[in-house]
Parts: structure tokens; C-alpha cells; sequence
């Protein structure tokens, strides 16, 4: 099993810049989750989809990010412009709805707003 | 709503036994889990408690009172490797399956 492949690791691009960042799931889950990680604020959940749905995008912070899941292999989280307060790390997770808490974590994304 | 608190570092000495608490405030939820992250990497899952009581997983338990309010994760025979951030997270009974999660305990074990 390949676990949860997100892409690209590292990213670094200036302020008012488009960012799009992609997440390929586990085969055969069907909850995907973004979240976002900095030492001041922590882990904070951006947004969930269970079947390819948004459920829940409260954690979105404005309307410069967006989120979307065309297919049940593949996400994305866009941000558009970017601005520096939105450098953290990005993670994308994703389990099963029957799984209940456990969710697998993708290597994270490193996004760096100069 | 829902709030963890855990303590933000603990401190303990190789081979010995460490206990990591969590506090809770939520309204109602369906267990409380553990996960763990090093430096650099992702959180990776630990444990999972729906009832009270404690679980074993080799080294590591993890307890519930929900009575309480309270969780703890238990470490023992700590091994260097073990040094890494420690989070508690709670799933609401808002039949959603988004986690909560607490701040995090950094936990260093030295020699």
C-alpha cells in the first residue's frame, strides 16, 4: 500500500501567487481530509469530503482557499493569491467512514509564502 | 463545541514510564485517540479509545474515563525514538468524521 501520496513536498512561491496542492488518497477510503499545521495555531482541519462530497469546510480560513475532489483518487486544495500568514505545512488525510477515528496521513506539503 | 488540553512538554529518561494527559470539554463524542508525530513528519494514528477503560498496544496504553473528562496515553520502556509531539483528538457525535485535536505534548526522552 502506498499510503496517502500528497504532492508537491516542498513549495515556495511569492505572496499573490496561485498554490495548488494535490492529494491521492488511500484506494477504497472514503474520507479525505486537508488540514493545516503551524506552531502558533497547531493542527487545524481546513475541510473534509466523505464520497467525493465537502462536508464540512468551517476550517477554511477565506475565500482565497478553495478545495476539490473530482474523483474518489484525487484532491485539491487551491489558494489563490497566496499570502505569507499562509505558510504552515498542508496535510491531507484520508480513512473510511467505518473506521472511525483512525485516519492515514500523507507526507504533508511545505508551503513557503515569500 | 469541543476543547483538549494537554500539557505542552514533558520531559522523561530513557527506560522509564511517562504518562501524557488530556482534558477534555465537548459536549458528547464518540472516542478518544492518540496520535503521534516527529519532527518533520505526519501524524501517524496510536490507539483509540470508544469505552473507558484501558487499551495495550505493546509499549504504549491509553486510557478513558468519561466520567472524568479525562485520557491519558502511557509509554512505557521508553526508548530515544520515542522523543516526538503526542496529540489527543475527539470525533463529535455530529455523526461527521472530522477529529479535534488537542495542541500536542512534545515529549523528550534523554539518555
Amino acid at each position: 500500500d502506498a499510503g496517502v501520496i500528497q504532492s508537491p513536498r516542498h513549495e515556495v512561491t511569492e505572496m499573490g501567487q496561485e498554490v495548488t496542492l494535490r492529494c491521492k488518497p488511500i484506494s477504497g477510503h472514503n474520507s479525505l481530509f486537508w488540514y493545516r499545521q503551524t506552531m502558533m495555531r497547531g493542527l487545524e482541519l481546513l475541510i473534509y469530503f466523505n464520497n467525493n462530497v465537502p462536508i464540512d469546510d468551517s476550517g477554511m480560513p477565506e475565500d482565497r482557499f478553495s478545495a476539490k475532489m473530482p474523483n474518489a483518487s484525487f484532491s485539491t486544495l487551491k489558494i489563490q493569491p497566496s499570502e505569507p500568514r499562509d505558510s504552515a505545512v498542508y496535510f491531507c488525510a484520508s480513512g473510511t467512514s467505518g473506521g472511525g477515528d483512525t485516519q492515514y496521513f500523507g507526507p504533508g506539503t511545505r508551503l513557503t509564502v515569500l | 463545541g469541543q476543547s483538549l488540553e494537554q500539557p505542552s512538554e514533558v520531559t522523561a529518561v530513557e527506560g522509564a514510564i511517562v504518562q501524557i494527559n488530556c482534558t477534555y470539554q465537548t459536549s458528547g463524542f464518540y472516542g478518544l485517540s492518540w496520535y503521534q508525530q516527529h519532527d518533520g513528519g505526519a501524524p501517524t494514528f496510536l490507539s483509540y479509545n470508544g469505552l473507558d477503560g484501558l487499551e495495550e498496544t505493546g509499549r504504549f496504553s491509553s486510557f478513558l474515563s468519561r466520567s472524568d473528562s479525562y485520557g491519558y496515553l502511557l509509554l512505557q520502556e521508553l526508548q530515544m525514538k520515542d522523543s516526538a509531539s503526542y496529540f489527543c483528538a475527539v470525533r463529535g457525535m455530529d455523526s461527521s468524521y472530522k477529529l479535534i485535536f488537542g495542541s500536542g505534548t512534545r515529549l523528550l526522552v534523554r539518555p
